[in-house]
């Protein structure tokens, strides 16, 4: 059965120093998994991607996230945070059985204080 | 091209009425999928559309329903509203074939629904 942890609800951070959100997800295939940002009132947009190709994935807005199989994790980081990057972010497992079944994480709440 | 479009963005409900909110996806995607935001519950699945056909179904009550047109619109309802479905409803679409595609989703802005 799938589950996604994400090991922190709220993470506050100063403007320019690292940002690290947490995940570990549990898989009984081979997944994909993602992280996506919400703003206020909007929906859901794909941060990043890991599609079992390089383990150090790449994103949008200078996020970058690394999977480690053997922990299970898959963790965001920024080197540096923006007043823009406040908002919440879902680590998300999706593998298809028959049809994709996507399972959300609660969500971190990333705080950036100037 | 166009991104997923939800509609309506906003309405307002009274207990026992129902509703129906519409979806529809990217030119090209034949999957679409719903979830219902809460603050106290998150993001949860209730359904997964493809060809017309409910491929995956989430732990909800039989209130909540939906289906999927051949132009692969989608509709979902939920009937005998209660105050607990208040919720922002997120729609989803995707290309839906393994292999092909990786579960990528893309979102629309959500249908806001206040059931007083």
């Amino acid at each position: 059965a799938q589950s996604v942890t994400q090991l922190d609800s709220h993470v506050s951070v100063s403007e320019g120093t690292p940002v690290l959100l947490r995940c570990n997800y549990s898989s009984s295939y081979s997944p994909s998994l993602f992280w996506y940002v919400q703003h206020p009132n909007k929906g859901l947009q794909l941060l990043l991607k890991y599609t079992s190709a390089a383990t150090l994935v790449k994103g949008i807005n200078g996020f970058e996230a690394e999977f480690k199989k053997s922990e299970t994790s898959f963790h965001l980081t920024k080197p540096s945070a923006h007043m823009s990057d406040a908002a919440e972010y879902f680590c998300v497992v999706s593998d298809f059985t028959g049809g994709f079944k996507t399972i959300f994480g609660a969500g971190t709440r990333l705080f950036v204080k100037a | 091209k166009a991104g997923v479009t939800q509609t309506p963005r906003y309405l307002i409900k009274t207990r026992g009425q129902q509703v129906t909110l519409s979806c529809s996806p990217i030119s090209g995607h034949r999957s679409v999928s719903w979830y219902q935001q809460t603050p106290g519950q998150g993001l949860q699945f209730l359904f997964e559309y493809f060809s017309e056909t409910q491929r995956n179904k989430g732990n909800f009550p039989g209130r909540f329903s939906g289906r999927q047109f051949s132009n692969s619109r989608s509709e979902m309802n939920v009937s005998t509203l209660e105050l607990g479905d208040s919720a922002l409803y997120l729609c989803a679409s995707s290309a839906g074939l393994a292999g092909t595609n990786t579960g990528e989703l893309f979102f629309g802005e959500g249908s806001r629904l206040t059931v007083l």
